[in-house]
């Protein structure tokens, strides 16, 4: 069965420094890969994908993601937080042969300081 | 072009009661999936329809049903309502099923008293 673990429920950085949030899946074929963030009261909003070719993938708002299928890792990273940045952010995981059900993991938290 | 909308965006109901939702997803899009979001369990997929069909379900107790209409707006019902059926209700709609991203709608936050 497929599963995401997200490592590390909360995240807290400085303003302007890196953001890193990382994601290790499990899925017995080629996934598609998926980042999304969640502000307060709101719903999910897709930061990034990852289906098929290039294995960096940028995203909206400076985001970016690496699928390293050796690894079975697709880490979020921003070189440079900023305080909008602050939302809990989740990973997720779909086979592309067995339907649409996306999995996702626990989430985790980021924290902006100034 | 508008997004996802659901309808309500909060409810509060009894235990015992049943409770509908509403999704519209975004125009042209014929997939639409719903998930649940609590603390404890994070977010659960519950089932997914296209084109008026149900093609996945998640594993929840058949209280939890749903349909699509010809037009892809989309409802979900859930009967006898138990306390742990407290949570965000999320609506996800795609261009067409496997392939396509999803895109979430606000989501109903649901309280059960």
């Amino acid at each position: 069965a497929q599963s995401v673990t997200q490592l590390g429920s909360h995240v807290s950085v400085s303003e302007g420094a890196l953001v890193l949030l990382r994601c290790n899946y499990s899925s017995s074929v080629p996934p598609y890969l998926f980042w999304y963030v969640q502000y307060p009261n709101q719903g999910l909003q897709l930061l990034l994908k990852y289906t098929t070719g290039a294995t960096l993938v940028k995203g909206i708002n400076g985001f970016e993601a690496e699928f390293k299928k050796s690894e079975t890792s697709f880490h979020l990273t921003k070189p440079s937080a900023h305080m909008s940045d602050a939302a809990e952010y989740f990973c997720a995981v779909r086979d592309n042969q067995a339907g649409t059900a996306l999995i996702f993991g626990k989430g985790t938290t980021l924290s902006v300081s100034s | 072009k508008a997004g996802v909308t659901q309808t309500p965006r909060y409810l509060i109901k009894t235990r015992g009661q049943q409770v509908t939702l509403s999704c519209s997803p975004i125009s042209g899009h014929r997939s639409v999936s719903w998930y649940q979001q609590t603390p404890g369990q994070g977010l659960q997929f519950l089932f997914e329809y296209f084109s008026e069909t149900q093609r996945n379900k998640g594993n929840f107790p058949g209280r939890f049903s749903g349909r699509q209409f010809s037009n892809s707006r989309s409802e979900m019902n859930v009967s006898t309502l138990e306390l742990g059926d407290s949570a965000l209700y999320l609506c996800a709609s795609s261009a067409g099923p496997v392939r396509e991203t999803q895109y979430f709608g606000p989501g109903t936050r649901l309280l059960v008293l």
